[in-house]
């Protein structure tokens, strides 16, 4: 595809429950983050992994939030025990280099909107 | 740290307004500035960036300009435009290799005709 692709793009849980997001990102980006957007505090940073020929690294920012790597273009952002204060839009973003720079460039998905009740 | 803070909106203008929305960063070592834009129902698109001291970036009629001195990444536009409404994010990526970006808060800009 032409972008970073998010799914589903709205999500309501019961609050304990278990969710799974799914992030499909730009063939050949090497990095890619899930980022948790609340209106009016940003986006704030959950993981990022970097997938070489060699292995993958998933950031596991706390002990409910992880991320896994199926696929050097698939990432599935997974919350355990979802709580109230989940509720927020989950965005995933891929990175690369443009060659002759050192500056990484993301693209993002349209996000994920979770509404734990 | 690295840290980025941008002006609280919503900002509300009268379209062919200037725009200003201020940003400026923290940051060790030197920084990638970005300016993101959120439209309604989108995901975040890159605006514009500007990768060391004094760069202008630019792109749709908008611009910023890195300064060092102030620390400052202020996005400016001339004449603004219904289609302009959105949401307005200023970013970092922090020097020396470190891959994460690093947003601000966000500024909702809302440009009546």
């Amino acid at each position: 595809g032409a972008g970073v692709s998010q799914s589903p793009r709205y999500k309501v849980a019961k609050r304990g429950r278990d969710v799974a997001l799914r992030c499909d990102s730009i063939s050949g980006h090497v990095t890619l983050y899930w980022y948790r957007q609340t209106l009016g505090q940003g986006s704030e940073v959950l993981t990022y992994s970097q997938s070489d020929a060699q292995r993958d690294k998933s950031g596991r920012p706390s002990g409910r939030f992880s991320a896994e790597r199926p696929e050097r273009s698939v990432s599935t952002l997974k919350i355990q025990r979802t709580e109230q204060g989940d509720s927020a839009v989950y965005l995933c973003a891929s990175s690369y280099t443009p060659s002759g720079t050192n500056t990484k460039e993301a693209f993002f998905g349209q996000g994920t909107r979770l509404t734990v009740v | 740290g690295n840290s980025v803070t941008q002006m609280e909106g919503p900002v509300t203008l009268s379209e062919e307004a200037f725009l200003t929305i201020n940003c400026t960063y923290t940051a060790t070592g030197y920084p990638s500035l970005f300016w993101y834009v959120q439209y309604p129902g989108e995901g975040l698109q890159l605006l514009l960036k500007a990768t060391k001291a004094d760069d202008k970036g630019s792109n749709k009629g908008f611009e910023a300009t890195y300064r060092k001195e102030t620390t400052s990444f202020h996005l400016e536009k001339g004449s603004v435009q219904v289609s302009d409404s959105a949401v307005y994010f200023c970013a970092l990526t922090p020097g020396g290799g470190y891959n994460k970006l690093i947003f601000g808060a966000g500024t909702r800009l809302a440009v009546h005709p």
